[in-house]
């Protein structure tokens, strides 16, 4: 089945700075790749995503890319504000249509 | 706002006793849920996929018997924990993909979850 695998864990920022996530799952076969994120006791939000057939994508300060021969893709924060600060959680579909989510990072933005 | 409605949002149960949890889907229909457990800094750990008109399907190690799972219509599914134990204390979140789509290539949304004390 798929394993996804996310890095780092936790990760700090200034404010302003930029944030990146990097995610790698096993299955050559998934092709949707979401993040979503979430703050503490409230439900997973999608912020981005990104399917095979595409190799970035970008919406305002949030970019994500995928490498498919590597079977790789990250996420981008670009100016990083404190409301950023949230668990991300990256996923990929298995071939049986089910999401399989990395571990997660905590991300803490500093003023 | 929200596509996914979970309820209740908060349970504090005695240790033997069964609570149920509903999810419904909100202005589309979903022959799809699917039940996900997420214990306090750790992952969304899939539990089952509920099947409308079909039994759920289990993940490894999901005690089928404990976690009864009913998707009686295309917008209600149901998770009961049945003879619930401290251990079982977590937040339960389920999802549907958006619109009622195959899951295989579009996003799912949430519920708002339902956090489960058992005592």
């Amino acid at each position: 089945g798929e394993n996804v695998e996310q890095h780092p864990s936790t990760l700090s920022v200034q404010e302003g700075d930029s944030a990146v996530i990097k995610c790698t799952y096993s299955d050559s076969a998934s092709n949707y790749f979401p993040w979503y994120k979430q703050e503490l006791g409230k439900r997973p939000q999608l912020i981005i995503d990104i399917r095979s057939n595409v190799g970035e994508k970008k919406d305002q300060r949030i970019a994500v890319t995928l490498n498919k021969t590597a079977k790789h893709f990250s996420l981008h924060i670009t100016e990083t504000q404190p409301e950023d600060s949230a668990v991300y959680f990256c996923a990929a579909t298995d071939s049986w249509g089910k999401f399989q989510f990395g571990a997660g990072t905590q991300v803490v933005v500093t003023p | 706002g929200a596509v996914v409605s979970q309820h209740p949002s908060w349970v504090i149960c005695k240790s033997g006793t069964s609570v149920k949890i509903e999810c419904r889907s909100l202005d589309f229909q979903a022959t799809t849920m699917f039940w996900y457990r997420q214990f306090p800094k750790q992952s969304l750990m899939l539990m089952a996929t509920s099947n409308e008109g079909s039994k759920a399907t289990y993940e490894q190690g999901v005690e089928k018997d404990k976690f009864l799972i009913n998707h009686a219509s295309l917008t209600l599914s149901t998770l009961t924990v049945t003879s619930a134990h401290p251990e079982d204390s977590s937040f339960y979140i389920c999802s549907a993909p958006w619109g009622g789509l195959s899951s295989y290539n579009s996003p799912l949304h949430f519920g708002n979850g339902t956090r489960l004390t058992v005592t």
